[in-house]
């Protein structure tokens, strides 16, 4: 049992470039979701979904993409870098129930982004 | 949305001391979690805990959801208890995190 696990850990992008986050967790939660940290800021979430095919918003969505096809799987995909999404993003996992919302989170190991 | 505070912001210690870290949040949760985030960088759950108590050692938790805050007793505190910590608060389905409690544990 492997958790929640992404890549890459560490990536640098140019300004402008695309790439895709990777997340994946072998515990069949429902819910998914992607936060940036940024220093003096804790965690902020980005987006999450409650199941396959279902996807929303959170606290700082620009410039980010995510679709939810399977279970497991939960990229997030930066279409055109900027130096402000220089961050460190962690995906989460948890299980919920439809009438009490979202119970324990459990947390990848991370991925570093620096776009210069 | 709701708003969560940690305090204090930063913490020094010296090994074997005691300390309480506060969590208050803004509107009634579904979900309170307490994390550690270690010098590498790796968030550790420590305390999953809507309501009451639970200890783990030297960690303990308490949420008194009435009142709208949480508190996390470290005893004996570790060099290894370094990092910082982070609560986060849940309505629905987003959870929403506190800016944390820098701790230094020195020898």
């Amino acid at each position: 049992n492997a958790g929640v696990t992404q890549t890459p850990k560490f990536q640098v992008l140019k300004t402008g470039q695309s790439m895709t986050l990777q997340c994946a967790q072998d515990m069949n939660h429902e819910y998914m979701s992607w936060y940036r940290q940024d220093p003096g800021m804790g965690l902020r979430l980005i987006h999450y979904s409650v199941g396959a095919g279902i996807t929303d918003q959170g606290e700082v969505p620009n410039g980010y993409n995510v679709s939810r096809s399977t279970t497991e799987d939960f990229p997030l995909r930066l279409l055109s870098a900027a130096p402000s999404q220089t961050s460190v993003y962690f995906c989460a996992s948890s299980t919920q129930s439809h009438g009490q919302g979202i119970y324990e989170q459990y947390f990848g190991p991370g991925t570093r982004l620096t776009v210069t | 949305g709701i708003q969560v505070e940690q305090s204090p912001p930063d913490l020094i210690l010296q090994e074997g001391a005691n300390s309480t870290l506060r969590c208050n949040f803004s509107d009634s949760v579904n979900n309170l979690q307490w994390f550690h985030q270690n010098p590498w960088g790796q968030l550790i759950n420590l305390f999953y805990i809507p309501s009451g108590t639970k200890q783990n050692g030297r960690l303990s938790a308490t949420t008194v959801a009435t009142e709208r805050y949480s508190l996390l007793y470290i005893s004996s505190s570790q060099t290894t208890d370094s990092g910082v910590y982070f609560c986060a608060a849940a309505q629905g389905s987003t959870l929403t995190f506190g800016k944390g409690t820098m701790l230094l544990v020195s020898p």
